[in-house]
């Protein structure tokens, strides 16, 4: 059992669409991170967050920390081919450094 | 400024084999973790050193695992006795070990190990 659910699994979209990425958890963590990984590289630290409800953007990119800390997403607005890759969450539970991730969601945007 | 940087980034060994994997950190970074990377898998934990205590070594598989992290710096992660289910991509990651950034954890580009 998965202690990150990440959904969809797999996302195809056209250019210029809109989409979000959900990481569930019954888990309440003391931090969460969005990653993103291209093939034959190591994952690349999009964004931080730690506060319930808190929420970052990063230019097209909107991220939230649900109220419990159990959840987040990651908003991505008007997607372009350079935002294909394999989008990762990953969370600290409690005192501890190391993370649990999600299993990932591997976006394609079509030109 | 330099990233996690790995060595090898490939290797091909034979079952039985021992291998050993390194991990330069970010110069600076005091925490450096393990984590291995199977298809159909996601990202495991493997194990953790902060600064001068005792490594977290609550994720490794079996005691074929072990690492070392020599003067603070330069990790090695050991697989003795190699088994076809040990092939994966292994990354290296470092972070800081306080306050917000002490979550921020930077990957290295990974050895992707193939056991024959």
């Amino acid at each position: 059992t998965q202690l990150l659910e990440q959904s969809p699994q797999f996302l195809s979209i056209q250019e210029g669409e809109n989409l979000t990425v959900y990481c569930n958890s019954s888990s309440v963590f003391s931090s969460l991170q969005w990653y993103r990984q291209e093939p034959g590289e190591g994952p690349v630290l999009l964004v931080t967050v730690v506060t319930g409800g808190e929420v970052k953007k990063l230019k097209r990119l909107t991220f939230q920390f649900g109220d419990a800390r159990k959840d987040s997403s990651l908003h991505i607005t008007a997607a372009q081919p350079g935002d294909t890759g394999l989008y990762l969450c990953a969370g600290a539970r409690g005192s501890a450094r190391q993370l649990t991730f999600g299993s990932g969601t591997q976006l394609t945007v079509l030109p | 400024g330099a990233g996690v940087s790995q060595s090898p980034s490939n290797k091909v060994t034979e079952k039985g084999k021992d291998v050993e994997l390194r991990c330069d950190p970010i110069s600076g970074h005091t925490a450096l973790y393990w984590y291995r990377q199977s298809l159909g898998q996601g990202l495991e934990f493997l194990i953790y050193f902060q600064g001068n205590s005792a490594p977290d070594k609550s994720g490794l598989p079996s005691d074929r695992f072990s690492a070392e992290r020599t003067g603070g710096s330069v990790s090695t992660l050991t697989i003795q006795r190699t088994q076809q289910e040990d092939s994966a991509v292994y990354l290296c990651a470092s972070s800081l070990s306080v306050g917000r950034s002490g979550y921020e954890q930077y990957f290295g580009p990974g050895t992707r190990l193939t056991v024959t």
